[in-house]
């Protein structure tokens, strides 16, 4: 079985621009969730998709949005980029909505706002 | 205060020391207590998934939780120089956002061969 894959690995970007990050859920998990990892702290949630909604959201601003698809892979996207937004982007998905136990995460895509 | 705190660390000990870890929590609705390891420029892995009070062992490692003192406590026997990462505490409240999982900050740890 393939695990979670995330694309770009690493990427700059300056203020203001918009940026798009791709997930790919590991096979046959149909709940993917965003998180924000920056430098030196623990992940935060941004938000969580299952069947193609949005059904958690954490502490984050609208400019931060997201899509899952029918394969169930999920896109992250951040407009108006700001400073703070350079941090570790990490991808997780399970088999379920609840808690069912393992989350997996991908290896992440590192942003930098210059 | 934040809603889950953790030892900063770094945290330094040799070949075969007995490690522990901790976390103290606020939110008294976490029902679930999750332990992921994280090497450098990884994602996390789960290690240890407790649901509820009570202790939980796996090969070298042992999770504690103890929801009366929002207490929790991952003890690493035997450790190797393997085990050097970032350990990250992790908390649920469980309900149907399951994936929204609050985060410790991480201690970093090193076992010195």
């Amino acid at each position: 079985e393939t695990g979670v894959t995330q694309s770009p690995t690493h990427l700059i970007k300056t203020r203001g621009q918009q940026v798009t990050l791709r997930c790919s859920s590991q096979s046959g998990h149909n709940t993917v969730s965003w998180y924000q990892q920056a430098l030196g702290q623990g992940p935060q949630f941004i938000f969580q998709y299952y069947r193609e909604e949005e059904n958690g959201r954490g502490n984050f601003p609208p400019r931060f949005s997201g899509l899952q698809f029918p394969n169930y892979s999920s896109e992250l996207n951040v407009n108006a980029l700001e400073l703070d937004d350079s941090a570790l982007y990490l991808c997780a998905s399970s088999l379920g909505q609840g808690i069912t136990g393992e989350l997996f995460f991908g290896e992440g895509s590192r942003l930098t706002v210059l | 205060q934040k809603e889950v705190e953790q030892d900063p660390g770094p945290l330094s000990v040799p070949e075969g020391a007995i490690v522990s870890l901790n976390c103290t929590y606020s939110n008294s609705a976490f029902q679930y207590f999750m332990w992921y390891r994280q090497y450098s420029r990884k994602g996390p892995e789960l290690l240890m998934y407790t649901y509820s009070s009570g202790n939980k062992e796996d090969g070298r490692f042992t999770a504690q939780v103890d929801k009366s003192s929002k207490y929790i406590s991952l003890f690493i026997r035997d450790s190797q120089p393997s085990d050097s990462a970032t350990y990250l505490c992790a908390m649920s409240v469980g309900d149907n956002y399951g994936q929204n999982f609050v985060f410790g900050p991480g201690t970093r740890l090193s076992v010195l061969p």
